[in-house]
């Protein structure tokens, strides 16, 4: 059985940069797209991008000059940098697997809160 | 960007009822559309991709329609653990896009 962790800090400054990881478990990273989405508290779902396990990324064009995605396939974790952030970018992020050949979201971590705030 | 209209946007039901949730993509999007379900506090679940496709371990009383840019999510017998809010997902084009959700309520 697939499974994703998202961990990393729940608390981060306006104007400093967002990171969080996923580890992945339960299956090779290897022929999947790796994504991360958001929700802001009490609102809809927004795709961030994602990192093919060969290395090659898609961005979202509303976050893509603050996004870099990126993946370590020996160490089965893939990681989301959303720089400059300002409360606008306070939600709950998910990791995310997309299947082989369609990228359609077969399995999500729980999802962690990430608030932005001095 | 490709637009997805999902509606409506709530509604109340009972269990046993039949309940129809509708999206409608901005441009063709051939049978690219995913269904998911979210419970409060919980990731979204997969339950149909490719349109029409159960995913595995989904019961049989969800199916989905449509092809181009109208679809539908039906559920047959709605179920206590059914309440929840829908979301469907396009990924034909970048950059993904989601529908707005639709939560279904408790009559």
């Amino acid at each position: 059985q697939v499974q994703l962790q998202e961990s990393g800090p729940g608390l981060v400054k306006p104007s400093e940069t967002l990171s969080l990881t996923c580890n992945v478990s339960g299956d090779s990273m290897n022929s999947y797209y790796w994504s991360w989405i958001r929700q802001p508290p009490g609102k809809g779902l927004e795709w961030i991008g994602y990192i093919y396990y060969s290395g090659s990324t898609n961005y979202n064009p509303s976050l893509k000059s603050r996004v870099t995605i990126s993946v370590d396939t020996s160490k089965k974790q893939f990681s989301l940098k959303l720089s400059s952030v300002t409360a606008a970018d306070t939600a709950v992020y998910f990791c995310a697997r997309g299947a082989a050949g369609t990228d359609r979201l077969d399995y999500w971590g729980q999802g962690t809160l990430v608030t932005v705030s001095s | 960007a490709i637009r997805i209209t999902q509606s409506p946007s709530s509604l109340s039901a009972s269990t046993g009822d039949r309940v129809t949730i509708t999206c409608r993509a901005s441009q063709g999007i051939s049978s690219y559309l995913a269904w998911f379900q979210q419970k409060p506090g919980k990731a979204p679940k997969l339950l149909i991709y490719a349109a029409s496709t159960l995913q595995s371990g989904v019961p049989s009383r969800f199916s989905g329609s449509g092809s181009g840019t109208d679809f539908t999510l039906t559920i047959s017998c709605l179920q206590s653990e059914d309440f929840a809010t829908y979301y469907c997902q396009q990924y034909y084009d970048y950059p993904r896009t989601f529908g707005q959700g639709t939560k279904v309520e408790i009559k």
